[in-house]
């Protein structure tokens, strides 16, 4: 059974930093594209950034360019996002989806990991 | 980056009528164009991906069409639980959603 549980949310004053993981398991995880995916409150779906199986083509939403980094660990199952310099607006829920393949639709979702941003 | 712009908003609909909801993108995403439900407290559920394949598990009463820049998801004879909102989203080009239209009973 694929499960992605992401961890690392929380209440974090504007500028500062926080880094978000998600562990994965129950499928191959060094053969797939992996994502974040956040939702703000009462909002819609925003994607936020992707990563390639192999950490070769990684890509991210405009509003997020130079502030926050993917990165992917094969050998710990795990999949990262590190956001700096937050802000107000990047409140929301943040999910770690699997990717069907290499540039596909979303297959799995995990169930989030809460982000607040306030002073 | 690819916009998705979604049609309408909101879609109120009575049970057992269809529905159908659009789906714009700014440039052409041939038929990669998936289609999402999202109930509240949920995580999204694929219910579309190739522009008309049905992911595994939806029900028929589920289709979908289009390409290139326009797309639409029709939902026939509306049961309750298809009371949700959707997304369309494009995988063309890294990834981009649509807004999310919702369909709420009349």
């Amino acid at each position: 059974e694929v499960q992605l549980v992401e961890s690392g949310g929380g209440l974090v004053q504007p500028g500062r930093s926080l880094r978000l993981s998600c562990a994965a398991s129950g499928f191959s995880f060094d053969g797939y594209a992996m994502h974040w995916v956040r939702q703000a409150p009462g909002k819609g779906l925003e994607w936020v950034s992707g990563i390639s199986w192999d950490s070769g083509a990684i890509g991210y939403a405009d509003s997020v360019k130079g502030r926050f980094t993917i990165s992917r660990d094969n050998a710990r199952n795990s999949l990262y996002l590190q956001l700096n310099s937050l802000r107000a607006e990047d409140t929301a829920l943040y999910y770690c989806a699997k990717d069907y393949g290499g540039n596909h639709f979303f297959d799995y979702w995990g169930q989030g990991t809460p982000v607040t941003v306030s002073s | 980056e690819i916009v998705m712009t979604q049609s309408p908003a909101t879609l109120s609909v009575s049970p057992g009528e269809s529905a159908t909801l659009s789906c714009r993108a700014s440039q052409s995403v041939s038929s990669n164009l998936a289609w999402y439900q999202q109930k509240p407290g949920q995580v999204p559920r694929l219910l579309i991906y190739g522009a008309s394949t049905r992911a595994t598990g939806i029900p028929a009463r589920f289709s979908g069409s289009g390409s290139g820049t326009e797309f639409t998801l029709t939902i026939s004879s509306l049961q309750s639980e298809d009371f949700a909102v959707y997304y369309c989203q494009q995988y063309n080009s890294w990834r981009t959603f649509g807004q999310g239209t919702k369909v709420e009973i009349k």
